[in-house]
């Protein structure tokens, strides 16, 4: 299975909003609603953002919102701030037990 | 609240087998809710799905790796393990565990610190 596919880089100033998408295959993010997406600050530890597509952990600020269309998956940050600058990565279900993860966006906060 | 954390040598022989352990503290491992799920990420590059395990012992591999993994559970130390065969410097990554959530534990909450493992003579 191949990676799915994000672009390397995002930016914005703060308070401007920064979409990252997340291409699949009919295999992955086309079948299933199980898209989630990970945010990695530098030398941490990946963190869930979003998970089946759309939905938010608690603790999640509501300025992250996730959107799924056709094998394009897409995390909206808005007003942004200096803390969402990282790595995101997106992740789908590419069988009932089997996971791709995106090949990864730097979002830098201008 | 749940915590995960690796452990096992930083340093690794090409050719012999990597392996790690992942202790569970907050939540047991016997939980049915969950999946037990082991990650990587090389140096400056992407994450990588290696697999999980269910508590009863069913394991579920990347299709890329499965002829290499070996995943198990010790219900009794609440800890998963991870075993990789016959390593080459392209295994060299920070291995990371985590629970899986939601159906098909189709997400990851929360993860562990990682551990870096580097292959080499």
């Amino acid at each position: 299975q191949s990676a799915l596919t994000q672009p390397p880089s995002a930016s914005g100033s703060p308070g401007q909003s920064v979409t990252i998408s997340c291409t699949g295959t009919s295999s992955d993010v086309g079948a299933y609603n199980y898209v989630s997406w990970y945010q990695q600050q530098s030398g941490k530890a990946p963190k869930v953002m979003i998970y089946e597509v759309s939905k938010r952990p608690s603790g999640v600020p509501d300025r992250f919102s996730g959107s799924k269309s056709g094998y394009t998956a897409s995390l909206t940050v808005s007003g942004l701030q200096a803390e969402d600058e990282a790595d995101y990565y997106c992740s789908s279900n590419a069988g009932s037990n089997n996971y791709v993860f995106g090949t990864g966006t730097k979002v830098t906060v201008l | 609240q749940v915590q995960l954390q690796e452990s096992g040598p930083g340093l690794v022989k090409p050719s012999q087998t990597l392996s790690l352990t992942c202790t569970v503290s907050g939540d047991s491992i016997s939980n049915g809710d969950f999946y037990w799920s082991w990650i990587r990420q090389p140096p400056g590059k992407g994450l990588e799905w290696i697999g999980y395990i269910y508590y009863s012992g069913a394991t579920y591999y990347s299709p890329s790796l499965k002829s290499r993994i070996s995943i198990s559970v010790d219900t009794s130390k609440n800890q998963l393990s991870l075993k990789l065969s016959s390593v080459t410097a392209a295994d060299t990554a920070v291995y990371y565990c985590a629970r899986a959530a939601g159906t098909w534990g189709n997400y990851l909450s929360p993860w562990g610190q990682g551990t870096l493992v580097t292959v080499s003579s």
